[in-house]
């Protein structure tokens, strides 16, 4: 079994400063992949950035990065220079290549303060 | 590219009704996904297709729900009857050859009454 918690429920930051946001999950597989996805009001689940467990570096693109702690089975997404156009659901995902399973956490909502 | 289409987009029915939503996959995706989204969730996986089989449908409650892909293409998840409990957004979502690469659609909000 898998499990992503996400224990920010809601967030906001002011434009064109910097917001973190947290996730935290657990597997019991050594193989698997973390992923942040966000979800607009028009609902579609557009992929951010993904993250190889077996890889050391934090992925970047762009404005948005992560810190993956795998000790600590940590993974959060921080995104630089918010815009506006950021204010969405963020989901945080697991996929496990033993179950070839995909689990999502809860997600937080990010409201960007213009 | 076009992407993964669904219809319809809202639905709104009463319950013990039928209602069934449509997708149809990115061109070349051999993998389909349906899963369902309740209200401040995330998604959770209903069924997985390889081409025309369901190869994981663990998580389908099969009494009354069900779900085809008829030559491998576009997908149909119907519900009969509908309850109350199955207001929620409905996405599908397609791959290619790597299962964690998932493209998803707008979704189906469904709303039973």
């Amino acid at each position: 079994a898998q499990t992503v918690t996400q224990s920010q429920p809601e967030m906001s930051v002011q434009e064109a400063e910097t917001v973190t946001l947290s996730c935290t999950y657990d597997t019991s597989e050594s193989d698997y992949y973390l992923f942040w996805y966000k979800q607009p009001p028009s609902r579609q689940m557009i992929l951010v950035i993904r993250q190889e467990a077996y890889k050391q570096q934090n992925a970047t693109e762009n404005r948005f990065s992560v810190n993956f702690q795998k000790a600590a089975k940590s993974f959060s997404l921080k995104i630089s220079d918010s815009q506006l156009g950021d204010a969405a659901m963020y989901f945080c995902a697991l996929y496990n290549f033993g179950n070839e399973k995909l689990t999502f956490g809860t997600g937080t909502r990010l409201t960007i303060i213009p | 590219e076009a992407g993964v289409v669904q219809s319809p987009r809202y639905k709104i029915i009463e319950k013990k009704q039928p209602v069934a939503f449509w997708c149809n996959p990115i061109s070349g995706h051999n993998t389909l996904y349906w899963y369902r989204q309740n209200l401040g969730q995330g998604p959770e996986l209903l069924i997985r297709y390889e081409n025309e089989e369901a190869v994981d449908d663990s998580q389908l409650p099969k009494d009354r729900f069900s779900a085809e892909r008829l030559k491998g293409v576009d997908s149909t998840l119907k519900i009969q009857p509908a309850e109350l409990g199955d207001s929620a957004v409905y996405l599908c979502a397609s791959s290619l050859e790597k299962f964690y690469e998932q493209y998803f659609g707008p979704g189906t909000r469904l709303t039973v009454t």
